[in-house]
């Protein structure tokens, strides 16, 4: 079964620059999250979606940072402008089961790794 | 909100055992733990609901005290492939979680 694929895997970018980061979950898992790791630090949810609808975009710094998932598979994350403190690694994860499917296990993809200079 | 670990980090030999708390200030009714290795995504490990369901890994077994509202991470035996930062999320509408605890088994 193929794992979760995200492209990126690096990027390097000017500050107030735009970057877009792509995921495609595993088949047939209908939710979908987008994570934040900073160096350190644990992942931090930014959107989840199930399907093509947000669930929880409560940490999503929506001044800059935008994302959608149109037909319910592929998803992309992008951020306009941004800033120093945005360099992190961003994860994108699948589960299985929609609505609550925080109680089931969740695979992450390898991440893409933001530098913003 | 975000859930509290402890240690930070942990050095092992092989052979032997570890455990990792995760606490939180509010009632835990799911608690997941994965394990990162470096440069790599984190890989689940197991659930703990309240109720007591259980899953395991390897040899690695973890418990739930809802009355403490922590979770604890057993690791026996430990091997060089432990190596990584284990990370608990607890599920508070949304999965949260802690800062990481960075284990190293050395030969």
């Amino acid at each position: 079964e193929a794992g979760v694929a995200q492209s990126p895997r690096y990027k390097i970018i000017e500050k107030r620059q735009s970057v877009a980061f792509w995921c495609n979950p595993i088949s047939g898992h209908a939710t979908l999250y987008w994570y934040q790791q900073i160096l350190g630090q644990g992942p931090k949810l930014l959107i989840q979606f199930q399907n093509n609808g947000v669930v929880d975009d409560s940490q999503l710094p929506k001044d800059r940072f935008s994302a959608e998932r149109l037909k319910g598979v592929d998803s992309t994350l992008k951020i306009q402008p941004a800033k120093l403190e945005d360099s992190a690694v961003y994860l994108c994860a699948s589960s299985l089961f929609p609505g609550r499917g925080n109680t089931n296990e969740q695979f992450f993809g390898p991440g893409t790794r933001l530098t913003v200079l | 909100q975000q859930p509290v670990q402890s240690p930070q980090a942990v050095i092992l030999r092989e052979g032997e055992d570890a455990v990792i708390n995760c606490s939180s200030s509010k009632a835990l009714y799911s608690v997941h733990w994965y394990r990162q290795k470096h440069g790599e995504a984190p890989v689940f490990l197991m659930i703990l609901l309240k109720g007591g369901e259980q899953k395991g890994h390897e040899k690695i077994s973890a418990s739930f005290n809802e009355k403490k509202q922590q979770s604890s991470l057993y690791l026996t035996a430990s091997q060089l492939s432990y190596s990584g930062t284990y990370f608990c999320g607890l599920l508070a509408g949304k999965l949260i979680f802690g800062q990481g605890t960075t284990l190293q088994v050395k030969p």
